[in-house]
């Protein structure tokens, strides 16, 4: 079946401007993670969504960023007011819902801020 | 708070050669442990991952990994590398809070195959 799918797969702003990036999990899964990975780093926990429950935001940098999920399925990460540093790969990932559960990633959403 | 250490950020290997790529972790419990694989232009894979039971894992593409509690390590090994296995590694680690579950992950380990 098809797997996690995120769009769009390059974004090119201007610093100062607002983004918004997609991701669409595997269908039937409830858990949904995005992560960000900078040049030369690892992956670094931005926000958990799990079904109907608060979503995890422990790992967002600051208050430009936010994510919503809609209807339990695709979640939208968006940074306010990007700023050079927010350049970076965006992963999204998404499980059934098990604390086990394998985390499937996207391709990713490549950002790049000038 | 947890953290997951990869010593090498670049190794090179012959092709046809052994590789072991090292993973030291910092957790107060027994961890969920992963590898997982990112080739040019893809998408991170997972190779194989260790929840509990036998300390030797078996994953795909002829990977295994051992967890070795005394050494807090997690290191990927295979007996024999292909030109395919270039890519970047990531050892992580996941937790689990009740309500949440996030994995941490190294600064991941570039590998280079010689023909």
């Amino acid at each position: 079946g098809a797997g996690v799918s995120q769009s769009p797969s390059n974004k090119v702003t201007e610093k100062g401007k607002d983004v918004e990036l997609r991701c669409d999990p595997i269908s039937g899964h409830t858990a949904l993670y995005w992560y960000r990975q900078s040049l030369g780093q690892g992956l670094e926990f931005l926000i958990y969504f799990q079904g109907n429950s608060a979503p995890d935001k422990s790992g967002l940098p600051s208050d430009r960023f936010s994510a919503e999920r809609t209807g339990g399925s695709v979640s939208t990460l968006t940074i306010q007011r990007t700023q050079q540093e927010d350049s970076a790969v965006y992963l999204c990932a998404s499980t059934p819902g098990q604390p086990t559960d394998t985390q499937y990633f996207g391709p990713g959403t490549r950002l790049t801020v000038l | 708070a947890q953290s997951v250490t990869q010593p090498d950020i670049h190794i090179t290997v012959s092709e046809g050669a052994s590789l072991e790529l090292r993973c030291n972790y910092s957790y107060g419990a027994t961890p969920y442990l992963f590898w997982y694989v990112q080739s040019p232009g893809q998408g991170l894979q997972l190779l194989l991952k260790y929840f509990s039971g036998d300390t030797l894992v078996q994953g795909i593409k002829g990977f295994e990994a051992e967890f070795k509690r005394s050494q807090s390590s997690f290191n990927l090994r295979k007996p024999s590398v292909h030109w395919s296995d270039a890519a970047e590694y990531f050892c992580a680690v996941g937790l689990s809070s009740g309500s949440a579950r996030q994995l941490t992950f190294g600064s991941g380990t570039q590998l280079t195959v010689l023909p």
